[in-house]
């Protein structure tokens, strides 16, 4: 049974590039959560999506960052004109429909911004 | 504005020894709390989780006690190992709500041989 897949596990990007992450979560789950880590900070949820559908984009900056959850495919995570200040760990995580507590995380996507 | 906060940046604890890691809360809606441990350049896996319901949750070497008056959890780890060197994080959601997670800044538990 795999895990919660994310790709790719490192990601270099020049400042004013786009930066596209994904994530394919467990069988079985239908709900995505997108998270970021700062150095030394801990994890800051960003976005809560279902097939489709946005749930909670509370936590996504306002501008450059959009998410997505397609009927078919991984999640998606994009960053327009990346800037220094989005170099971090980005990860997501996967529930079952009816235990949203219950995330259990992939491995992330590092994100080089240069 | 921190809710959840993990003031020991570290700790240190002989093999065999019982490890403490503590976390506040202060969001008074929380009623859910789990602890996640994160190995380097992975993602944090899932350790136990407590309801505000219960004061104690047990599965193993892994206890933890919430004290909801105090707003306070914490995670006991006996006998601690050295491969339970790791950064552990405390996190709390809103049963029902939307279901995010809030984390602490995480604790780097070394375990000494």
């Amino acid at each position: 049974n795999a895990g919660v897949m994310q790709n790719p596990r490192h990601l270099v990007r020049r400042r004013g590039q786009e930066a596209r992450l994904r994530c394919s979560p467990m069988k079985g789950h239908s709900h995505v959560y997108w998270y970021r880590q700062l150095p030394e900070e801990g994890l800051k949820f960003m976005v809560y999506l279902q097939k489709e559908n946005i749930i909670d984009e509370s936590g996504m900056p306002k501008e450059r960052f959009s998410a997505e959850f397609p009927k078919e495919g991984p999640s998606i995570l994009r960053i327009q004109q990346v800037v220094r200040g989005d170099s971090a760990a980005y990860f997501c995580a996967s529930s079952p429909p009816d235990r949203g507590n219950e995330q259990f995380f992939g491995p992330g996507t590092r994100l080089t911004v240069l | 504005d921190q809710q959840v906060k993990q003031n020991s940046p570290s700790l240190s604890v002989q093999e065999g020894r019982i490890s403490i890691l503590n976390c506040d809360y202060t969001n008074s809606m929380f009623d859910y709390f789990l602890w996640y441990k994160k190995y380097p350049a992975e993602g944090p896996t899932f350790l136990i989780s407590i309801s505000s319901i219960k004061d104690k949750n047990e599965d193993g070497r892994f206890t933890v006690f919430l004290n909801k008056s105090a707003k306070h959890l914490s995670l006991h780890i006996v006998p601690s190992q050295p491969g339970d060197s790791a950064v552990y994080f405390c996190a709390a959601s809103v049963e029902g709500g939307s279901e995010k997670l809030v984390f602490g800044k995480g604790t780097k538990l070394t375990v000494n041989p």
